[in-house]
Formats: structure tokens, C-alpha cells, sequence
């Protein structure tokens, strides 16, 4: 069975960074893509980007490159997704999601719940 | 920016059949594959359409889903509805050979 979990909620403060994590278990992790979708109170999903952990060929939306990274590391079949500098409008809940037999996110994690306080 | 856009809510009756469509603004959304997936309040997104017209396992066959060059539209139709239908529904696509994104979801009510 192929399950994502996800790291806890964090309460951080505008500034501050983050580092959040995606625990891939029940296929192999190097061999499907890996996203990130955030899901802002009262609002619909949005696409971040999303990475390949065999080769870290990483693709992100014109709307989230350079505010966020995405990484993988394989020896811990672990991807992550990091804010250097956050800001209250990055309060939201983010989903990490796998790829499996097609090209769509098979797999999702339970969500990590982000809180930035201004 | 290529966007998919949704109706913001559909309401049926329980039984009854519901067709939510996904316009694409520019290009053919027929270059691409569709996908559809469904959020209930609390609970991650799962998907209940996959590359335009394909169910996952355990997704019941009241769940269809078809593209529509001339109208560069994408539908996901349910029948038999049940209260346990009602959800949020989005759909996904590329809009580049890079980037995806989902349109901005149809909240669907079953009364």
C-alpha cells in the first residue's frame, strides 16, 4: 500500500523559514513524480510544482517558482517543500501527492496545516 | 496564463444526473489530459477521474468523464447522485510542458 505522510502543523511568525516533509512508503520513490498543492482557507487548490526524485528534475508554476523550493532525498524517500521567508499569506494547508499508474496525483498525503502570524 | 474555469456550484436531487464542465481559456485542452478529483471538507483530494475518461478502482461507474475540442471543455458527469456525492470538484490539467493547474472548483450540492 502506498502511503505519503506528512510532517505536523507549524505555527511560525512572517520571516521566519519553514521546512516541511512528505514520507513516501509502498513504491519506489525514485521512479514517480512528487507534488505539492497548497489550499488556502475558503479557497480552491493550487498547483505548486512538482519534482522527479530519480533525476530532482523539478517543475514549478510561474505563480510559486522562486517563493518556494522543492527537494527529494532518496535515502530517506523523502520530498520537502521550504519557505525562506514567510509570509501571513502563506497560511494554508499543503498537500503533498503522488504520482502512480497514470499521470495524475494518485497518492496524497493528509496535509500539513501551515499558520504564519504577521 | 492558460486557466481552467468551473462553475462555482451545481445543486441536483438525490438520483438525479449532474455534468460539471472545465473550459480551458486558450489552446486545445484536447492536447492534454483531464483529470478530476474530489475534496470533502476535512479530507485530502482523491481522485475520481483520470486522464480524461478513466475511473481509479473503487470509484463507482457513476462517474464518467469526457473532453470536448469544439467547445475546449472538459465534463465530469455523475448519476444516481447520493448525499455522499456532495464535495468539491476540480479539475486538472497542464498548461505548459512544465506547469499544471486546477480550475477553481465546483462545490456540488445534493438536496
Amino acid at each position: 500500500e502506498v502511503q505519503l505522510v506528512q510532517s505536523g502543523a507549524e505555527v511560525k511568525k512572517a520571516g521566519e523559514s519553514l521546512k516541511i516533509s512528505c514520507r513516501v512508503s509502498g513504491h519506489l520513490f525514485t521512479s514517480y513524480w512528487i507534488g505539492w498543492v497548497r489550499h488556502m482557507p475558503g479557497e480552491g487548490l493550487e498547483w505548486m510544482g512538482i519534482i522527479y526524485p530519480g533525476d530532482s528534475d523539478t517543475r514549478y508554476s510561474p505563480s510559486f517558482r522562486g517563493q518556494v523550493t522543492i527537494s527529494a532525498d532518496k535515502s530517506i524517500n523523502t520530498a520537502h517543500l521550504q519557505w525562506s521567508s514567510l509570509k501571513a499569506s502563506d497560511t494554508a494547508i499543503y498537500y503533498c501527492a503522488s504520482y502512480g499508474s497514470g499521470s495524475h496525483f494518485e497518492y496524497w498525503g493528509q496535509g500539513t496545516l501551515v499558520t504564519v502570524s504577521s | 496564463n492558460f486557466m481552467l474555469t468551473q462553475p462555482h456550484s451545481v445543486s441536483e436531487s438525490p438520483g438525479k444526473t449532474v455534468t460539471i464542465s472545465c473550459t480551458g481559456s486558450s489552446g486545445s485542452i484536447a492536447s492534454n489530459y483531464v483529470h478530476w478529483y474530489q475534496q470533502r471538507p476535512g479530507s485530502a483530494p482523491a481522485t475520481v477521474i483520470y486522464e480524461n475518461n478513466q475511473r481509479p478502482s473503487g470509484v463507482p461507474d457513476r462517474f464518467s468523464g469526457s473532453v470536448d475540442s469544439s467547445s475546449n471543455s472538459a465534463s465530469l458527469t455523475i448519476s444516481g447522485l447520493s448525499t455522499e456525492d456532495e464535495a468539491d470538484y476540480y479539475c486538472q490539467s497542464f498548461d505548459s510542458s512544465s506547469s499544471q493547474v486546477f480550475g477553481g472548483g465546483t462545490k456540488l450540492t445534493v438536496l
